[in-house]
This record gives structure tokens, sequence and C-alpha cells, in this order.
């Protein structure tokens, strides 16, 4: 059974930073891409970050680029998110996704139960 | 990066045909079938419930379905039940080789 479970979120002042992460089992981790996904208190779904099979190609929401990296280690099955310079508005639940055979490859087929961080003075 | 719009809310009767649209671009979803969507509980993490616009992962039910026309994408419940009850989000993987949320949608069973 896959499993994700993310931590490391909590409580920032703005300006700080925080590192996420997710610990993963279940599958073969070091071959497939992930992602990490948020959604701020009463807000919807929006795409953060992703990382292929060996951490080489990553990509960002135009809103936290050069702020977020996202890495991975596959000797730990243990993907992250750096957050530095954060801002009130990257207040949300952050979630670890996998997209696998079983949803076509580029849907996200299965989710942590996500890390909450909240960035406020 | 501008979000795939879907409207804000769809009701529907218990039994009825619900349709929720997933509108974007040539970029996005016009130009790729890789639309997904996502059922999704408040304090829940979402569950995918349809991929590659149109395909029911393993243990979803066949009363949800999808379909794409141009850049607008869809997603139709059949026989709405009252645990359709829920928010559902649209994906698009796009020309930069990232992906694109919807704006969420609210269904409410009458």
């Amino acid at each position: 059974e896959v499993q994700l479970m993310e931590s490391g979120g909590g409580l920032v002042q703005p300006g700080g930073s925080l590192r996420l992460s997710c610990a993963a089992s279940g599958f073969t981790f070091s071959t497939h891409w992930l992602h990490w996904v948020r959604q701020a208190p009463g807000k919807g779904l929006v795409w953060v970050s992703q990382i292929n099979t060996d951490g080489s190609t990553t990509a960002y929401a135009d809103s936290v680029k050069g702020r977020f990296t996202i890495s991975r280690d596959n000797a730990k099955n243990t993907l992250y998110l750096q957050m530095n310079s954060l801002r009130a508005e990257d207040t949300a639940l952050y979630y670890c996704v996998l997209t696998s055979a079983s949803g076509g490859w580029y849907a996200y087929d299965h989710w942590g139960q996500g890390t909450l961080v909240t960035v406020s003075s | 990066q501008s979000a795939l719009t879907q409207p804000a809310s769809v009701s529907g009767s218990p039994g009825q045909s619900i349709t929720i649209s997933c509108t974007g671009t040539s970029s996005d979803v016009g130009g790729y079938n890789y639309v997904s969507w996502y059922q999704k509980y408040p304090g829940k993490a979402p569950k995918l419930v349809i991929y590659d616009v149109s395909k029911r992962p393993s243990g979803v039910s066949d009363r949800f379905s999808g379909s794409k026309s141009g850049n607008t994408a869809s997603l139709t419940i059949s026989g709405l039940q009252a645990e359709d009850e829920a928010d559902y989000y649209c994906t698009s993987f796009t020309r930069y080789n990232t992906y694109v949320f919807g704006t969420g949608t609210t269904i409410t069973v009458l």
C-alpha cells in the first residue's frame, strides 16, 4: 500500500524558513515523479512544485519560484520542500503527491494527509 | 499559470445527472489529453476520480465520466447521490511541463 507522510509544518514568522519532508513507502520511490500541492484555508488546490526521478529536473509555480526548493533523497525514500522568505500567502496545507501508472502517469493518484504551514507574526 | 475556470457551484437532485466544466487554453486543456478530476471532502485528502480526460481509476464508480471538447473538459456525475456532495477540481498538464488546477466546484445534492 502506498503511503505518503508529510511532516515539518508549523508556525513561522514572515520572512522565515521551513523544510517540509514526505516519507514514502509502498512503491519504488526512485522511479516516480513527486509533487507538492497546497490548499490555503478556504481556497482551492494549487500545484506548487514537481521533481523527476533522480532530482535533476524540477519545476515551480510562479508564486514560489526563487523561494522554494524541491529535492529528494532516493536512499531515504523522502521528498523535501525547502521554503524560504515565507509570506502570509504561503499559509496552507501542503500535500505530498505521487503520479504513477495507476493514474496514467499524469494524474495525482496518491496523496498524503498534508502538513499545515502557518506564516504569521 | 492562470487557474482553469470552473463554476463555483452546481446543484442537483438525487438521481439526476450534473456536469462540471473546466475551461483552459490551448496551452493546457486543449493541448493535451492529460486532464484529471479530483473529489475532495472537507478535512480529507483529494481523491482521483478521472484521469487522461475520460479514464476511471480502479474502484471509482462508473457514475463518474469525463470528456473534452477544445479547451473545455467536463466531468459528469450520473445518478447523483448524497455522498457525491463535495468539492471537485480539475487539473491539466501544460505546455510548460507543469500542472494547473481549476478553481474548484462545490456540488450540492438537494
